[in-house]
């Protein structure tokens, strides 16, 4: 069975600090995706990563996947209570057909 | 309208009794999934379903059983229910595309 660990668990912090959230496995992925949950709501896509070493970026979001593919990070710049849910990364495995790994999840709180 | 929806939202029954979550998308997707959520171990695949002639079982199918009525409807049905399957449900369709999943907004279960 693959696993994807996230690491922190939960993260509270104030509006305007950075954080990052990583994603880390010992398979590898032929893509992954970062999803976003909100209370009450199922996870939204956020981005897909499929290329190693490729970064990509989404206003204060900055998403890595690493050169090995095994493993990935999710960087938040100047962070706003909007950011605020848990953060999922799932993982894609070549020939497995549209199924996904998901990860173990962060539980972010941004504060005024 | 929301694309996935799922019904009911929440629901709360008795250790033994036979539940029935549904799933209905407009999306038009062949592929259908049923996941459950619990704290600290995000989101696992119970079932999976492609066209309505193939079901798959996940990495907990055990005391699960689904349904897929049409393209469009995908149900999940608890035989006997046990508290440890108190859990949040989420209902999700692919197009296969970039394997990427849509959601529904969850059935939130309580089973005492």
């Amino acid at each position: 069975t693959q696993l994807l660990e996230q690491s922190p668990q939960f993260l509270s912090i104030q509006e305007g600090e950075n954080l990052t959230v990583y994603c880390n496995s010992s398979s590898v992925f032929s893509s992954l995706q970062w999803y976003r949950q909100e209370p009450g709501e199922g996870p939204v896509l956020l981005v897909t990563v499929v290329t190693g070493g490729e970064v990509k970026k989404l206003k204060r979001l900055t998403f890595q996947f690493g050169d090995a593919r095994k493993d990935s990070s999710l960087h938040i710049t100047a962070a706003q209570p909007g950011d605020t849910g848990l953060y999922l990364c799932a993982g894609a495995s070549t020939g497995t057909a549209s199924k996904l790994t998901f990860g173990t999840g962060t539980r972010l709180q941004v504060t005024l | 309208d929301a694309d996935v929806t799922q019904t009911p939202r929440n629901r709360i029954t008795k250790t033994g009794k036979r539940i029935m979550l549904e799933c209905s998308q407009t999306k038009g997707h062949d592929r259908m999934y049923w996941y459950r959520q619990d704290p600290g171990l995000g989101l696992r695949l119970i079932y999976y379903s492609f066209d309505v002639k193939d079901i798959n079982k996940g990495e907990i199918s055990d005391g699960y059983s689904v349904s897929r009525q049409a393209q469009a409807k995908f149900s999940l049905s608890l035989e006997s229910a046990i508290p440890n399957q108190t859990a949040l449900y989420f209902c999700a369709t692919s197009d296969g595309y970039g394997d990427i999943q849509y959601f529904g907004a969850g059935t939130r279960l309580s089973v005492l």
